[in-house]
C-alpha cells in the first residue's frame, strides 16, 4: 500500500520563526507533490505544488523535494498566527492511477504570538 | 470565478437511512473526485470521474456507496443504509486535467455527515 507519512505534531513555533514541515512517501515512482493547508472545520486549500528535485519558492513558502530520499518538505518563513492550521502533504502515485491523491494525516502547526 | 460547491454543508441522519450529497465542480473542469475525511486523518480517495463516467471507483468502501455524474458536471454521492461508521466529512474536488502530472485538484467546503 502506498503511504505518505507526516509527523502529526503539534508543531509549535513563535511568531516570526521558520516552521519546517516534513513528509516521506513510499512510492518511489511518484511524480507530483502537493502541500495543502486546512484550517479547523474547513476544506484543504492548495498552497504549493512541486514536481522536480530541489526548491520551489512562493512568497513565504518554500517546498523542497528530494526524490532519491523520498522526502518532501515545506518551510514557512516569518510564521504568522494566521498560518496556524493543519498542513497536509499529498502525493500522486506513479502508474495508471496518477490522478488520485494520497494524503498524509497532516501536521498541526501552531504559531504563537 | 466560483469554486467547488457542495450541499448540504451538514447532514444528520439516522442509522439505516439513505442520503445524497451533491457536488458542483468548477466550471470547465472535466475531472471530479470524491474523498472522505475522518477526524484526525487526511482525505481518502473514494471515486474519480472523467466526464460522465466513473473512471475509478476503487475507493468506495462497499456497495452501499454509489456516485453519479450524468451530465459531466454536477455529481451526487449516494449512501444507502447508512451506518455510524459512515460519519465523516465528504469532500469533493475538481480539476481541469490538462496533464496528469501537473493537474491540480481544488476542494469544495465538504459535507459533514453524522449518522446517529
Amino acid at each position: 500500500q502506498k503511504e505518505v507519512e507526516q509527523n502529526s505534531g503539534p508543531l509549535s513555533v513563535p511568531e516570526g520563526a521558520i516552521a519546517s514541515l516534513n513528509c516521506t512517501y513510499s512510492d518511489r515512482g511518484s511524480q507530483s507533490f502537493f502541500w495543502y493547508r486546512q484550517y479547523s472545520g474547513k476544506s484543504p486549500e492548495l498552497i504549493m505544488s512541486i514536481y522536480s528535485n530541489g526548491d520551489k519558492e512562493d512568497g513565504r513558502f518554500t517546498a523542497q523535494l528530494n526524490k532519491a530520499s523520498q522526502y518532501v518538505s515545506l518551510l514557512i518563513r516569518d510564521s504568522q498566527p494566521s498560518d496556524s492550521a493543519t498542513y497536509l502533504c499529498a502525493v500522486k502515485p506513479s502508474g495508471g492511477s496518477n490522478y488520485k491523491l494520497t494524503f498524509g494525516k497532516g501536521t498541526l502547526l501552531t504559531v504563537n504570538p | 470565478g466560483a469554486g467547488v460547491s457542495q450541499t448540504p454543508s451538514n447532514k444528520v441522519t439516522e442509522k439505516g437511512k439513505y442520503v445524497e450529497l451533491r457536488c458542483d465542480p468548477i466550471s470547465g473542469h472535466t475531472a471530479l473526485y470524491w474523498y472522505r475525511q475522518s477526524l484526525g486523518q487526511g482525505p481518502e480517495f473514494l471515486i474519480y470521474f472523467q466526464g460522465t463516467g466513473a473512471a475509478d471507483d476503487s475507493g468506495l468502501p462497499n456497495d452501499r456507496f454509489f456516485a453519479v455524474r450524468p451530465e459531466g458536471s454536477v455529481s451526487t454521492l449516494k449512501i444507502q443504509r447508512t451506518e455510524r461508521g459512515d460519519s465523516a466529512v465528504y469532500l469533493c474536488a475538481s480539476s481541469p486535467l490538462y496533464t496528469a502530472t501537473t493537474d491540480t485538484q481544488y476542494f469544495g467546503p465538504g459535507t459533514r455527515l453524522t449518522v446517529l
